[in-house]
């Protein structure tokens, strides 16, 4: 049971260059979130998911898109990467339909530079 | 606006000590409070759940409360140890299962 994965641990992009984060999710949760940790700032929703096909916009969602395929993935897609976007990226997954599992299950992070 | 402020600064403490760390907020109204803990180069891992009807919830050494008038929650770790030296972040749920994260308060535990 691998929990949360994502891919990949690191990233270098150029400016204007795109790249696609990959979050995947072995416990059959139907919430998947992307969020971003900036120093000296929460973490921040970027977009969320509540199930297959379904996908809605956080706190901070421009320049970047998801999609969600499948149930177990939740994929981050950046279309023209900017020096503001670079961060950690945290993939997360929650199943509130099952009271023991309000809380979210974070991955291990992508760090991603813009330079 | 809404906001959500952790201890300013960080917290270092000897061992065997209480550490509390302070989650306030305004202009929100959770249903719930969580507590996580964040250690460096990782994702955050969840701790205790305290609900808006709930004044206190404790979890082996650790001890919650909230308190909706004064919109803060309390975290304590008694008797701490230095494995207990990490960043604890407390995030609030409006009840759509979407959370609010606080920047964190980082905790050192010296021998």
């Amino acid at each position: 049971n691998a929990g949360v994965t994502q891919t990949p641990k690191f990233r270098v992009l150029k400016t204007g260059q795109s790249m696609t984060l990959l979050c995947a999710q072995d416990m059959n949760h139907e919430y998947m979130y992307w969020y971003r940790q900036d120093p000296g700032m929460g973490l921040r929703l970027i977009h969320y998911s509540v199930g297959e096909g379904t996908t809605a916009k956080g706190e901070v969602p421009d320049g970047y898109n998801v999609s969600r395929l499948k149930k177990q993935n939740f994929l981050l897609g950046l279309e023209s990467a900017a020096p503001s976007q670079t961060s950690v990226y945290f993939c997360a997954s929650s199943s509130p339909g099952d009271r023991r599992s309000y809380e979210q299950y974070f991955g291990p992070g992508t760090r991603l530079t813009v330079t | 606006s809404q906001k959500i402020e952790q201890n300013s600064e960080a917290l270092n403490i000897q061992e065997g000590k209480t550490a509390t760390l302070t989650c306030n907020y305004t202009n929100y109204s959770p249903a719930y409070l969580q507590w996580y803990r964040q250690d460096p180069g990782r994702g955050p891992v969840f701790l205790l759940l305290i609900r808006e009807n709930e004044k206190e919830k404790r979890k082996e050494r650790l001890k919650v409360t909230f308190d909706t008038t004064l919109k803060q929650s309390l975290f304590h770790i008694t008797a701490s140890q230095p494995a207990d030296s990490a960043t604890y972040l407390c995030a609030l749920d409006p009840n759509d299962y979407k959370l609010s994260f606080g920047a964190g308060t980082t905790v050192t535990v010296r021998a």
